[in-house]
């Protein structure tokens, strides 16, 4: 079965640094996001991806944050300069239609020392 | 933001007896419901869905029920199984283009053998 794949599974990073998150998407999708959940809080949306340019993003996603699909294949998520507060899990989704279900990679720890 | 709330953090069931899993939902614009399962180190696993235009929907040993009025939605899984332990997460989306998910937080089932 198709599925969702996120590299790397963990990511340490020095506070301030630069970090980038790969996802490579089912292959037929046509919509994307990413999510992050803070240890013991809710899964949080970030941003949503369709037509090669963002539909939706939230109060998270400030200007530190963007994305970006290169290639056809790959949808990354780019963190300009990390802070501590950034580290969590992120999780990559995507879906063939957006009232369809969103299906999810295995995500990314992101710790930030 | 508790528009999407699982009041119960955990549940313990014996093994091929019912599991009834909660989410209660503020938004009235939520139009579209989905329960996942998490196992720990993975991603959300899409498990149901249902539109709220029906109050019902059942797949094998999974059925998700809707109260529009109380704003409610249950999981049962019958028979429950030891495999069915995990984390199940109860999200939602408004109706439009990008359908972001809302998520709860999440309740912990273990079925005992």
């Amino acid at each position: 079965e198709p599925e969702v794949t996120q590299t790397p599974s963990h990511q340490v990073t020095q506070m301030g640094q630069e970090v980038i998150l790969r996802c490579v998407p089912i292959s037929n999708h046509l919509y994307f996001y990413w999510y992050r959940q803070i240890l013991g809080q809710k899964v949080e949306f970030l941003v949503s991806f369709y037509n090669n340019e963002i539909s939706e993003k939230s109060e998270i996603f400030d200007d530190q944050f963007s994305v970006e699909r290169p290639d056809g294949s790959n949808f990354t998520l780019k963190i300009r300069s990390t802070k501590l507060e950034d580290s969590a899990m992120y999780f990559c989704a995507s879906s063939t239609e957006s009232n369809q279900p969103q299906h999810f990679g295995d995500g990314t720890r992101l710790s930030i020392l | 933001d508790q528009q999407v709330k699982q009041n119960s953090p955990s549940l313990s069931v014996q093994e091929g007896r019912i599991s009834i899993l909660n989410c209660d939902y503020t938004n009235s614009m939520f139009d579209y419901f989905l329960w996942y399962k998490k196992y720990p180190a993975e991603g959300p696993t899409f498990l149901i869905s249902i539109s709220s235009i029906k109050d019902k929907n059942e797949d094998g040993r999974f059925t998700v029920f809707l109260n529009k009025s109380a704003k409610h939605l249950s999981l049962h899984i019958v028979p429950s199984q030891p495999g069915d332990s995990a984390v199940y997460f109860c999200a939602a989306s408004e109706a439009g283009n990008n359908r972001k998910l809302i998520w709860g937080l999440g309740t912990s089932l273990a079925v005992n053998p």
